[in-house]
């Protein structure tokens, strides 16, 4: 799976949209974006994944760029309960192998 | 109704104990997970099950035993427990297939004294 970079820490008002990025210049062709996130001593929780093309969903949208080297997570009207570490993951979707390897992630303060 | 559930949330114990964890998911999921987070927050891959077969091992120790008795359950079971085994123990579970989500339960804080 292809390494990623992600800045340690991040802080953004309540209700302002939050946009966190996730860098992969070593992604391969098949290789799918997937977010996660962990609030607090709770279990991580999928957010969004994409493979070029931008996704939304009732969470978050997910911009990937053309030539698929970066990525930015945005949570459009962020509230204090979105505080929590944020994991930008680069795998190929494999069959019965489907680990996660997480980096460390962006930790995100809400500040309200 | 809890989609992935673990047992005990909480786990102090003495040092060359055995201890054993357990997690259910209700999902249908055939494919079960244990991940390690350690006091550094860095979490990391155990095992995974599938079907009730060992797919991954992650160069874990021997001393760490997971039994799948059906589908929806995944225990870990750690003999002669030693202070480095100290951390956060997630179950989750997936649907196998190529891009379904994991679902991770709320975890088992291990304290080994």
């Amino acid at each position: 799976d292809a390494k990623t970079t992600q800045p340690p820490s991040m802080d953004c008002a309540e209700g302002r949209a939050a946009n966190l990025p996730c860098n992969h210049s070593t992604i391969s062709g098949n290789e799918y974006v997937y977010w996660y996130r962990q609030i607090h001593s709770q279990g991580p929780q999928y957010i969004i994944h994409g493979l070029k093309n931008n996704e939304t969903n009732e969470m978050a949208s997910l911009i990937i760029t053309e030539d698929r080297k970066s990525s930015t997570l945005i949570l459009p009207h962020a509230t204090l309960r979105d505080t929590a570490v944020y994991y930008c993951i680069v795998r190929v979707p494999n069959f019965g192998n489907e680990k996660l390897t997480f980096g460390t992630g962006t930790r995100l303060t809400i500040i309200p | 109704d809890t989609a992935v559930s673990q047992t005990p949330k909480y786990l102090v114990t003495q040092m060359g104990n055995d201890k054993s964890i357990k997690c259910e998911q209700n999902l249908g999921h055939d494919t079960m997970y244990w991940y390690k987070q350690d006091s550094k927050k860095f979490l990391k891959i155990m095992f995974s099950y599938n079907n009730k077969e060992l797919i991954i091992n992650e160069t874990v120790p021997n001393r760490f035993s997971p039994k799948s008795p059906d589908k929806a359950h995944l225990n870990l079971h750690i003999n002669s427990l030693e202070l480095g085994d100290s951390a956060v123990y997630f179950c989750a579970s997936s649907q196998a297939g190529a891009y379904n989500e994991q679902f991770f339960g709320p975890g088992t804080r291990l304290t080994v004294l």
